[in-house]
């Protein structure tokens, strides 16, 4: 099953609201997740890593206060994009690292279902 | 600076035939990880090796084999006998050493159609 899980899988937003993403951490505590953003036919790209208790850490480019991202817990982080528009349509897609020593495979990166946002 | 390079965009194949999809990184890091990932038109992805800087030994899985060569930084992915399941946008993948961090650099992806 899921190891890290993804909701909603998809979302349909009106512009200019705001749409939140879930990203869970099945069988392990993550302390550090991971955000990416895939635009149609492009690559994946890294938007933020989320630190959970503390600020996450945005790359480059990345919009801190439209892209929102809070973890609050050791097995939650959520993206929230404030004020949605048509061009942040696209597949949000989390990952988190299971640490070393637990049940599941340490150290190894697992990926959420992912989220298609279409902003309307 | 980390990077990943598929130059190949997309490649077209008949089934049963042999593909080769290529992947060239350049890292500074001593220690890294190589990864390869499948993504079907739904869009999750589907892990399918990590290879870690100090294990150059190539692997086999069933129809799937790697290549991994440091000395020309390259981590090849070849897929025998092709199938029509096979057809989804791969992408080979660079992170620094996992116990440090978790965050992946990807390539830009090849997409390969399988044609019956």
């Amino acid at each position: 099953g899921a190891v890290v899980s993804q909701h909603p899988s998809w979302v349909i937003c009106k512009s200019g609201t705001s749409v939140k993403i879930e990203c869970r951490s099945l069988d392990f505590q993550a302390t550090t997740m991971f955000w990416y953003r895939q635009f149609p036919k492009q690559s994946l790209m890294l938007m933020a890593t989320s630190n959970e208790g503390s600020k996450a850490t945005y790359e480059q480019g990345v919009e801190k206060d439209k892209f929102l991202i809070n973890h609050a817990s050791l097995t939650l982080s959520t993206l929230t994009v404030t004020s949605a528009h048509p061009e942040d349509s696209s597949f949000y897609i989390c990952s988190a690292r299971a640490p070393a020593g637990g049940l599941i495979s340490g150290n190894t990166i697992y990926f959420g279902e992912g989220s298609w946002l279409t902003v309307v | 600076a980390q990077k990943v390079t598929q130059a190949q965009t997309e490649i077209s194949v008949v089934e049963k035939e042999d593909v080769t999809l290529d992947c060239v990184y350049e890292t500074r890091d001593t220690t890294y990880y190589l990864f390869w990932y499948k993504q079907p038109p739904s869009g999750e992805l589907v892990f399918l090796i990590r290879r870690n800087s100090f294990d150059e030994q190539n692997e086999i899985s069933g129809r799937y084999s790697w290549n991994f060569q440091k000395s020309t930084s390259s981590f090849n992915f070849t897929i025998t006998a092709s199938q029509v399941v096979d057809s989804a946008v791969y992408f080979c993948a660079l992170s620094e050493a996992l116990s440090n961090t978790g965050k992946l650099i990807f390539g830009q992806g090849t997409t390969l159609q399988v044609k019956p």
